[in-house]
C-alpha cells in the first residue's frame, strides 16, 4: 500500500527565510506527486504537481518541488517565505493507474511577521 | 471560489438521525471522492465513485453511506452516527483514471462541518 511521510509537522520561521518542507512516499512504480495548501479557513487547493518530465516542477506564489526518483522525495521549497505562507501543506500521492490519492499528515507553517 | 459545491456547511445531529451531506460539480470530472478531515489531521479518503461506481471504500462503516446519482452529483447519507464521527467532511473531483488523462489533480470544496452529539 502507499504512503506518504512528511518530516516536519510544525515549521516556525521568519519572513525572507527559505523553506524545505520534505515529503516521502513509498511507491516503488509510477506516481503522480501533489503539494496541497490549506489557508486558515479556506478549501485545500493545488500547490503544485508531478506528472512526468522536468523533474523541477513550479507552482503558484514561488514554490517549487523536485522530485527525486533515487530517494523517493518530493520537497517542496520557497526561497523567500512571507507571513502569507501561513497555512498548513500536504503532499500526496497517487499511483499512475488508479483514482487513489493519498494524503501525507500535514506540516503545520506559521511565519513570523 | 472552488468550482465544486457542498452543501450544508454546517450540520449537528443527534446519534439517532438521519441526514445526508451533498456536492455537486460542473467541470465533467468522473471520478468523485469523498474524504474525513479531523481537525489538524490530514484527510482521510472514504470513497471514491469513478463513472458513478464505486470504486473504492476504504473500509467505512456502514452508518456512512455514499450515492452518486449521476456524473455531477455524490451524497453521503449519515445513519446513527457517533461523536467521534464529528469532523470536516470534504467532497473532491477529478478526471477518472479511466479517462486517459488522468492526472490525479483534486478539486476539493469547501467541506461541511458536521457535529454529532
Amino acid at each position: 500500500a502507499q504512503s506518504v511521510s512528511q518530516h516536519n509537522h510544525h515549521v516556525i520561521l521568519s519572513e525572507a527565510a527559505s523553506l524545505e518542507l520534505g515529503c516521502n512516499y513509498s511507491y516503488g512504480g509510477t506516481v503522480n506527486l501533489f503539494w496541497y495548501v490549506q489557508y486558515p479557513g479556506q478549501h485545500l487547493q493545488l500547490l503544485l504537481k508531478y506528472f512526468s518530465g522536468d523533474p523541477l516542477v513550479k507552482g503558484i506564489k514561488g514554490f517549487e518541488a523536485e522530485f527525486i526518483k533515487s530517494k523517493f522525495s518530493f520537497n517542496l521549497r520557497k526561497p523567500s517565505v512571507q507571513w502569507s505562507d501561513t497555512a498548513e501543506y500536504f503532499c500526496a500521492v497517487n499511483e499512475n493507474r488508479d483514482d487513489k490519492i493519498i494524503f501525507g499528515k500535514g506540516t503545520r507553517l506559521h511565519i513570523l511577521p | 471560489d472552488t468550482e465544486v459545491t457542498q452543501t450544508p456547511k454546517h450540520l449537528v445531529m443527534g446519534m439517532t438521525n438521519k441526514k445526508s451531506l451533498k456536492c455537486e460539480q460542473h467541470m465533467g470530472h468522473r471520478a468523485m471522492y469523498w474524504y474525513k478531515q479531523k481537525a489538524k489531521k490530514p484527510p482521510e479518503l472514504m470513497f471514491v465513485y469513478s463513472y458513478e461506481k464505486l470504486s473504492i471504500n476504504e473500509s467505512v462503516p456502514s452508518r456512512f453511506s455514499p450515492e452518486c446519482p449521476n456524473s455531477s452529483l455524490l451524497n453521503l447519507h449519515l445513519h446513527a452516527l457517533q461523536p467521534e464521527d464529528s469532523a470536516l467532511y470534504l467532497c473532491a473531483s477529478s478526471q477518472s483514471a479511466n479517462e486517459g488523462r488522468h492526472t490525479g489533480e483534486l478539486f476539493f470544496g469547501e467541506g461541511s462541518r458536521l457535529t454529532v452529539l
